[in-house]
C-alpha cells in the first residue's frame, strides 16, 4: 500500500503563474517531509524541505505547506518559469528508533510539471 | 551540495552477464543508498548503508548486492543480469548528525539507465 500519493501524474501551467503540486500521506509516523525535482536521465535534485513542528517553509520561488491533520502536504511554485517544467517527487521520513535506523524516505511516484511559455 | 558520481551513465548488457555500478561521493557522508526507480513508478530503495562495513538491504527486494569498504565507495553488484534488471539505477548519500533532521536530506547521483537484452 502507498503510504506517500501523488494523485495527478501530470500538471500544466502557465508561464508567470502559481503551479501547486499535491501529495498525501497516510503513516502517522511520518514527521520530515521533502520535495525533489527531477529531470529525465537525471537524479532527483533536493528542494525544499519541512518538518511537522511547521506548516510552512518558503525558499524563494518555492513554498511548501503541510497540513497535519490532513495528512495533506503541497508545494507552491510562483512564478512558475519553462525551466521548472520537470517531475517532482515528493518524500516522506520518520525519525523512529534514534540512532542509524531511521531517516529513510518514503517517495511518491511524481507529478510531472509543464511551464508553458 | 552533495557532490555525488555514477558511472556509467548508460550500460546496455546482454543476459547473464556480470556488471557493477559504480557510486562516489565526497562529501564525507555516512550514509549512503541505492535506488530502483521505473518510468513514472515511485524510488524503491533496495540497499543501504551507515558506514564502512554496514549494508542492508531496502524495501524492494533485489538480487543485487552491495560493499562499503571505503566511505566515499557504494558499488552495486549483479552476478548475471535479466532483462528483469533493466531500469534505472539511482545511488544517493545523506550525512548523519544524530538526531538533526539533515540527516534527512539525500542527494543524487545521475543515475545509470540499464538495459538487459
Amino acid at each position: 500500500d502507498q503510504q506517500v500519493k501523488q494523485n495527478s501524474p501530470s500538471l500544466s501551467v502557465q508561464e508567470g503563474r502559481i503551479s501547486i503540486l499535491n501529495c498525501d500521506y497516510t503513516n502517522s509516523m511520518f514527521d520530515y517531509f521533502l520535495w525533489y525535482k527531477k529531470y529525465p536521465a537525471e537524479g532527483p535534485t533536493f528542494l525544499i524541505s519541512i518538518s511537522s513542528i511547521k506548516d510552512k517553509n518558503e525558499d524563494g520561488r518555492f513554498t511548501v505547506f503541510l497540513n497535519k491533520s490532513a495528512k495533506h502536504l503541497s508545494l507552491h511554485i510562483v512564478p512558475s518559469q519553462p525551466g521548472d517544467s520537470a517531475v517532482y517527487f515528493c518524500a516522506a521520513s520518520a525519525s523512529g528508533n534514534s540512532g542509524a535506523g531511521s531517516y529513510q524516505l518514503t517517495f511518491g511516484k511524481g507529478t510531472k510539471l509543464s511551464v508553458i511559455p | 551540495e552533495a557532490d555525488i558520481y555514477q558511472t556509467p551513465r548508460y550500460l546496455v548488457i546482454g543476459t547473464g552477464k556480470k556488471i557493477t555500478l559504480e557510486c562516489s561521493q565526497t562529501m564525507g557522508h555516512d550514509k549512503m543508498y541505492w535506488y530502483q526507480q521505473d518510468p513514472g513508478m515511485e524510488l524503491h530503495l533496495i540497499h543501504y548503508s551507515y558506514g564502512v562495513n554496514s549494508t542492508e538491504k531496502g524495501d524492494l527486494s533485489s538480487e543485487s548486492t552491495v560493499s562499503r569498504i571505503r566511505t566515499e565507495h557504494f558499488p552495486l553488484t549483479l552476478e548475471s543480469a535479466r532483462p528483469s534488471h533493466t531500469s534505472q539505477y539511482l545511488c544517493a548519500s545523506s550525512e548523519y548528525r544524530g538526531s538533526h533532521r539533515v540527516a534527512d536530506t539525500q542527494y543524487f547521483g545521475p543515475g545509470t539507465r540499464l538495459t538487459v537484452l
